[in-house]
């Protein structure tokens, strides 16, 4: 079956500008996660939802936010964007938010911003 | 905090055998991953460790011991190909919220 989508790829940004990034989960995957990974602090959670709601949340600020619609898709906003939200932003995909269910990364959108 | 540390990068040689260790802390410890990540593309899953013990796949290996919040991941017969970074990632208390390390950016010479 079809792994992770994310849409687009690759985007660049200036600074004070908003992006919406997209996620497919695999087909009957209801959990969806972001993570986004720099070279300075790795991999670091960003959200995640299920049902269309947002089960956890990261340490990051406000300009950034998500939702999942009622297939499961998810998409994530970052607003008022800042040279160090540059990152490749991932997404995973699981069966149920349950760490007994393994999570399947997209290829992830690489952001930079300028 | 939740700290999950691993070591920067290693070197192997082809057909060695070369462990990868992960600390971690214990308080609300509900399980433990292992992904490969090869240069410019996603992370895919290797192992996943919630009891004490071995768990063998094929050349991977991964161990945990709970109580010593510590686990390894062994890769036998090193292939150039296994050139990659590998990261230990630790789910706590309920829900699917990953915790990742790092990862050790690892070199598999001829």
């Amino acid at each position: 079956k079809a792994g992770v989508t994310q849409t687009p790829r690759y985007l660049i940004k200036t600074r004070g500008q908003q992006v919406t990034l997209s996620c497919s989960p695999i087909s009957g995957h209801r959990s969806v996660s972001w993570y986004q990974q720099t070279p300075g602090q790795g991999l670091q959670f960003l959200f995640e939802y299920f049902s269309e709601t947002q089960r956890n949340k990261g340490n990051f600020p406000g300009r950034f936010s998500g939702r999942q619609f009622s297939n499961s898709r998810s998409e994530m906003n970052v607003s008022t964007l800042e040279l160090g939200d540059s990152a490749l932003y991932l997404c995973a995909s699981s069966l149920a938010p349950d760490s007994a269910y393994e999570q399947y990364f997209g290829p992830g959108t690489r952001l930079t911003v300028t | 905090g939740q700290n999950i540390d691993q070591p920067t990068e290693m070197t192997a040689t082809e057909g060695a055998i070369v462990q990868i260790n992960c600390t971690y802390q214990t308080s609300g410890f509900n399980g433990l991953f292992w992904y490969q990540q090869h240069a410019g593309e996603a992370p895919t899953f290797l192992s996943y460790n919630v009891l004490d013990g071995l768990e063998e796949k094929g050349r991977f290996s991964s161990f945990l011991s709970r109580s010593k919040g510590y686990s390894y991941l062994l890769l036998k017969e090193l292939q150039m190909k296994d050139s990659a970074s590998y990261l230990c990632a630790v789910a706590y208390n309920q829900g699917g919220k990953l915790i990742f390390g790092q990862g050790t950016e690892l070199s598999v010479k001829p």
